[in-house]
Formats: C-alpha cells, sequence, structure tokens
C-alpha cells in the first residue's frame, strides 16, 4: 500500500500569519501531487498542484515539492480564519491515475 | 462548466438493504472515481473508469459492493447488503484522462446505515 503521511493536527496559527502544512509519500514514482480543501461536511475541494521539484505560486498559497525527499508542502500566507478547514495531500502514484489521499491536516487560524 | 453531480446528498438505511448512488461527471470528464471517505479519514479509492471501463477495482468489496458505467458518462455505486460500517461519504469525482490531470469532486452522498 503506497503511504501518503500528514500531520493530523490540530495546526493552529493566528490570522496574519504563515501556515506550513507538510506531506511525506512512500511512492518514489509518483509524479503529480495536488492538495484539497475540505471544509466541515463539505467536499475536497482542489486548491494546488504540483509536477515539479521546486516552489509553484498562486496567490497567497505556494506548493512545495522535493522529490528526492518525497516530500510536499503547502504554505498558507497571510492566513485568514476562512482558511480553517481540513487540507488534504494527494499524490498520482506511478502504476496508475487515482489519486491516493492522507488522512488530512486539520488548520485552525484564530483572529 | 457544471461541477460533479452526485444524487441523493443523503441517505438513511437500515442494515441489509440495498442502496443505489448515483454521480454524473463534468462533461468531457472520461475519468470517473468513487472514493468513500470516514471521519477523520481521506478519501480512500473504490473504483477508477477510463470511459465504460472498470480499470482499478482493487479496493471495492466485491462481496457486497458493485458499480457500472454502462455509457462512459453517468456511474451508479451499489451497496447490497449494507452493513453498519458502510456508513460514510460516498464521494464520486472526475478528472480528463491521463496521468498529471486534476480530479474534481462531487458534493457527495453521506450513507447512515442503522
Amino acid at each position: 500500500q503506497k503511504e501518503v503521511e500528514q500531520n493530523s493536527g490540530p495546526l493552529s496559527v493566528p490570522e496574519g500569519a504563515i501556515a506550513s502544512l507538510n506531506c511525506t509519500y512512500s511512492d518514489r514514482g509518483s509524479q503529480s501531487f495536488f492538495w484539497y480543501r475540505q471544509y466541515s461536511g463539505k467536499s475536497p475541494e482542489l486548491i494546488m498542484f504540483i509536477y515539479s521539484n521546486g516552489d509553484k505560486e498562486d496567490g497567497r498559497f505556494t506548493a512545495q515539492l522535493n522529490k528526492a525527499s518525497q516530500y510536499v508542502s503547502l504554505l498558507i500566507r497571510d492566513s485568514q480564519p476562512s482558511d480553517s478547514a481540513t487540507y488534504l495531500c494527494a499524490v498520482n502514484g506511478n502504476s496508475g491515475y487515482a489519486l491516493n489521499f492522507g488522512k488530512g491536516t486539520s488548520l485552525l487560524v484564530t483572529p | 462548466e457544471a461541477g460533479v453531480v452526485q444524487s441523493p446528498r443523503y441517505k438513511i438505511i437500515e442494515k441489509k438493504q440495498p442502496v443505489a448512488f448515483w454521480c454524473n461527471p463534468i462533461s468531457g470528464h472520461n475519468t470517473l472515481y468513487w472514493y468513500r471517505q470516514n471521519l477523520g479519514q481521506g478519501p480512500e479509492l473504490l473504483i477508477r473508469y477510463e470511459n465504460e471501463e472498470a480499470v482499478d477495482d482493487s479496493q471495492l468489496p466485491k462481496d457486497r459492493f458493485s458499480a457500472e458505467r454502462l455509457k462512459g458518462v453517468d456511474s451508479t455505486l451499489k451497496i447490497q447488503p449494507a452493513e453498519l460500517g458502510d456508513s460514510a461519504v460516498y464521494l464520486c469525482a472526475s478528472s480528463r484522462s491521463g496521468g498529471n490531470t486534476e480530479a474534481f469532486f462531487g458534493q457527495g452522498t453521506r450513507l447512515t446505515v442503522v
């Protein structure tokens, strides 16, 4: 079973701070990496994807990928209370195209 | 563009009864997934379709679960008979074919088996 590991949290950050969410994966052949946001009682919503080593920025969000370390992270700058949610890391394995999800990290942004 | 549509949103059934969930993917998305999500967990893949072909159903409990996507568009997931442990949110997602493509989720069906 290919593993995707995330710290379940909760991660608490003050409003305006940078939230850093981390994810490690076991399948070295993984090719694409996704971050989903899931509000309580709602379905996952895609917020970022990254395929190449390095950083990818989209507004307040930055995804970082290090394939050598099998590590992907999501940075949220200027965190807002509306960012409070569970963030799911998903990895597309080498053997197929079904996303393998971690358990998610709960983020709480306090005013 | 319409998103992934699922129905029903909620379903409460007694154990041993059958239940079915329906999903209509985003237009043009040939890949369709059914995931199950338990409380506090990430989604777990049940089955993946490429057009009408089930290409990954290794995690589908085939003794009680079945799925179909007859015309390569909408799909139905069935459980018969349902067990208490089947209570979860059943999520449908779709994506364009091929690797490195983003998957988009429907609103899900929350199943409660009593």
